[in-house]
């Protein structure tokens, strides 16, 4: 089955403890994404990958990290987590291909800083 | 800046009851325009991708159309099971995978 998942589904965390939070793909997608959701912001982009070893900043990119070792998997850093970053998390991969742009996104995780 | 509105926030329908919901955009390089559906606690579910005005499509209930400032999502005859947030999201700038996303139209279908 084709599919994005993402590790933990949740998370409980002190200010300060880093963490990752995993994503992966099996559907050979060059393009992968971070995602957060806040209520009243919807979901804003923080990190993108177009492919390995090539990542670039989205919309809110400071206090995490990401890095893109292999195709299949982008997994999400917070090197010292604050209260602000509680947040419901989403990864995503997509393709293109001609005319056709599709992007699958994980079930979530939901993290909360305190 | 880059911005996307949807409206509106929240939408009451009966079973049977069609509508339209809207998203407007102001963006420097379209890159696609996408719609997306969201139930509780899940990640955005892919719909539909539009590139160019006038471009229409559908997927059953569900019909997607695209101008040059806006795109709706007209939903005909609801069912309760179409209750859920509409996302709408752009594409911009050089690389397709930036995506900026509304705030979504929260929809309630009563039977």
């Amino acid at each position: 089955e084709a599919q994005v998942t993402q590790n933990p589904r949740y998370l409980i965390t002190v200010t300060g403890k880093k963490l990752t939070v995993t994503c992966s793909q099996n559907m050979n997608h060059e393009y992968m994404s971070w995602y957060r959701q806040d209520p009243g912001l919807g979901l804003r982009q923080i990190y993108y990958s177009m492919n390995v070893e090539v990542t670039d900043k989205g919309d809110v990119p400071e206090g995490y990290k990401v890095s893109r070792k292999e195709k299949r998997n982008f997994p999400l850093i917070l090197e010292s987590p604050s209260p602000n970053q509680t947040s419901l998390y989403f990864c995503a991969s997509s393709f293109a291909s001609g005319a056709r742009y599709e992007q699958y996104f994980g079930p979530g995780t939901r993290l909360t800083v305190t | 800046e880059d911005q996307v509105t949807q409206s509106p926030e929240a939408l009451r329908l009966q079973e049977g009851e069609s509508s339209s919901l809207n998203c407007s955009y102001t963006v420097s390089g379209l890159r696609g325009l996408f719609w997306y559906r969201q139930d509780p606690g899940k990640g955005p579910e892919f719909l539909f991708t539009l590139y160019s005005a006038g471009e229409e499509k559908e997927k059953e209930r569900l019909k997607a159309t695209l101008t040059k400032k806006e795109s709706f999502l007209h939903i005909t005859a609801p069912k309760p099971e179409d209750s859920a947030t509409y996302l709408c999201a752009v594409g911009v700038g050089g690389a397709t995978n930036k995506l900026i996303f509304g705030t979504g139209t929260l929809l309630a279908v009563q039977p």
